[in-house]
């Protein structure tokens, strides 16, 4: 059974930073495109990064570029977002989601719980 | 960026009826069009991939069709747990991005 379970939300202050992980189980973790996805309260969602499975290049959202950063460790099957110079926009849940195969263009099959993150001072 | 324009934003509908959203993309997306239901303080889960294939698992009241840049997604008799908030998702080019999303309530 696959399992996504992210972890390292909070309340941080505007301009801090913030690392959240998501623990994977249940797949080949190393031959799956990894995403970030958002959803600010009450409000839709919004694609945030991805990082492909065969050569762990990374994409992002021209909201994010430059102050988030992604990454995976597939020795241990954990996906990571870096999150620097945090806004009040930022706010919002953080869904960690696995892509259907090893590409960044790919449906996402599967979704963890999502954790929070409140940037409020 | 592709724009993902998803109507109506909300229905009600009776249970057993036929419910029917819209979602079209801003330029052709080909079938590169995904339908995702996200209940009250859930993840988002995949029902609808590549425009018309339902998922494994997932009910077989729910469909979708359309290709270019209109898309349909039908559910031929709406259920009780079927309240929830649809959304439509392009992943023909980056950066990858949603319709509005629609709030679906029994009446």
């Amino acid at each position: 059974e696959v399992q996504l379970l992210e972890s390292g939300g909070g309340l941080v202050q505007p301009g801090g930073s913030l690392r959240l992980s998501c623990a994977a189980s249940g797949f080949t973790f190393s031959s799956y495109a990894m995403s970030w996805v958002r959803q600010a309260p009450g409000k839709g969602l919004e694609w945030v990064s991805t990082i492909s499975g065969s050569d762990g290049s990374a994409y992002f959202a021209d909201s994010v570029k430059g102050r988030f950063t992604i990454s995976r460790d597939n020795s241990k099957n954990t996906l990571f977002l870096q999150m620097n110079s945090l806004r009040a926009e930022d706010t919002a849940v953080y869904y960690c989601a696995k892509l259907v195969g090893h590409y960044y263009l790919d449906p996402f099959d599967y979704w963890g719980q999502g954790t929070l993150v409140t940037v409020s001072s | 960026d592709i724009q993902m324009t998803q109507s109506p934003s909300s229905l009600s509908a009776s249970v057993g009826d036929r419910v029917t959203i819209t979602c079209q993309a801003s330029q052709d997306i080909s079938n590169y069009l995904n339908w995702y239901q996200q209940k009250p303080g859930k993840a988002p889960k995949l029902l609808i991939y590549d425009a018309l294939n339902v998922e494994t698992g997932v009910p077989s009241r729910f469909s979708g069709s359309g290709s270019g840049t209109d898309f349909t997604f039908t559910v031929s008799s709406l259920q009780p747990e079927d309240i929830a908030t649809y959304y439509c998702q392009q992943y023909d080019n980056l950066p990858l991005t949603f319709g509005g999303g629609t709030k679906v309530e029994i009446k």
